[in-house]
């Protein structure tokens, strides 16, 4: 079974960088697209972006100078870093799996919340 | 970019009922291949966010059939029929159609 877990500090100051890891089990990430997704309070819904199966990468324009994903497929992780964050970064954030076929998410993590405060 | 509007924040349902959840989006969701580009999730406290629908009507692996996903165009409709006590949750469509893809602002199934 596909199984997606992130990982990372809960707090993270203003102006500083956020960084996450989705660990995957059951599944490489060599294969299909790997995404971030997150839900800020009040429950908005925001596609951050992904990483394909050969390392390209897509990101939402709204935060396309701050935001990188990447990889190591030694270890079946991807991760997102955001720069520069500030409190309106505060969300829960998850990491999916997006299916090529279906062009929709089919697998989540259980999303980790993180709090941009000083 | 594509906006969904899911007009509905909270819904309210008594168990063994019909419910309906809208999605319009601001521009057709038809893609070349005949196929909407429109899918719908479940997110319950303490669970990992479940996919229930793709292509406007495929139900995923293991959805029970009285999730039933409908809508062409700009218009789609999540029914959940003889609602159950765990069909409590908050739920959502979501386009990739076009990037960024982008989600409805969620609709939130409450018992009455």
């Amino acid at each position: 079974e596909v199984q997606l877990q992130e990982s990372g500090p809960g707090l993270v100051k203003p102006s500083q960088s956020l960084s996450l890891t989705c660990s995957v089990t059951g599944y490489s990430i060599t294969s299909n697209y790997w995404g971030w997704i997150r839900k800020f309070p009040g429950n908005k819904m925001e596609w951050m972006g992904y990483i394909s199966y050969s390392g390209s990468t897509s990101y939402n324009p709204s935060l396309k100078s701050r935001i990188s994903i990447t990889r190591d497929t030694s270890k079946n992780q991807f991760f997102l870093q955001l720069n520069s964050v500030t409190t309106e970064d505060t969300a829960t954030y998850y990491c999916a799996r997006y299916k090529r076929g279906g062009y929709y998410f089919d697998y989540w993590g259980q999303g980790v919340m993180v709090t941009v405060s000083s | 970019q594509i906006t969904l509007t899911q007009q509905a924040e909270s819904l309210w349902v008594s168990p063994g009922e019909k419910v309906s959840i809208t999605c319009r989006a601001s521009q057709s969701l038809l893609y070349t291949d005949g196929k909407h580009y429109l899918s719908w999730y479940q997110q319950r406290p303490g669970q990992t966010t479940k996919a229930l629908i793709y292509h406007a009507s495929i139900r995923t692996d293991g959805v029970p059939t009285r999730f039933i996903g409908s809508g062409s165009g700009t218009e789609f409709t999540l029914s959940i029929e003889d609602v159950q006590p765990e069909d409590i949750a908050l739920y959502y469509c979501l386009q990739t159609l076009k990037k960024p893809y982008t989600f409805g602002a969620g609709t939130k199934l409450e018992l009455k």
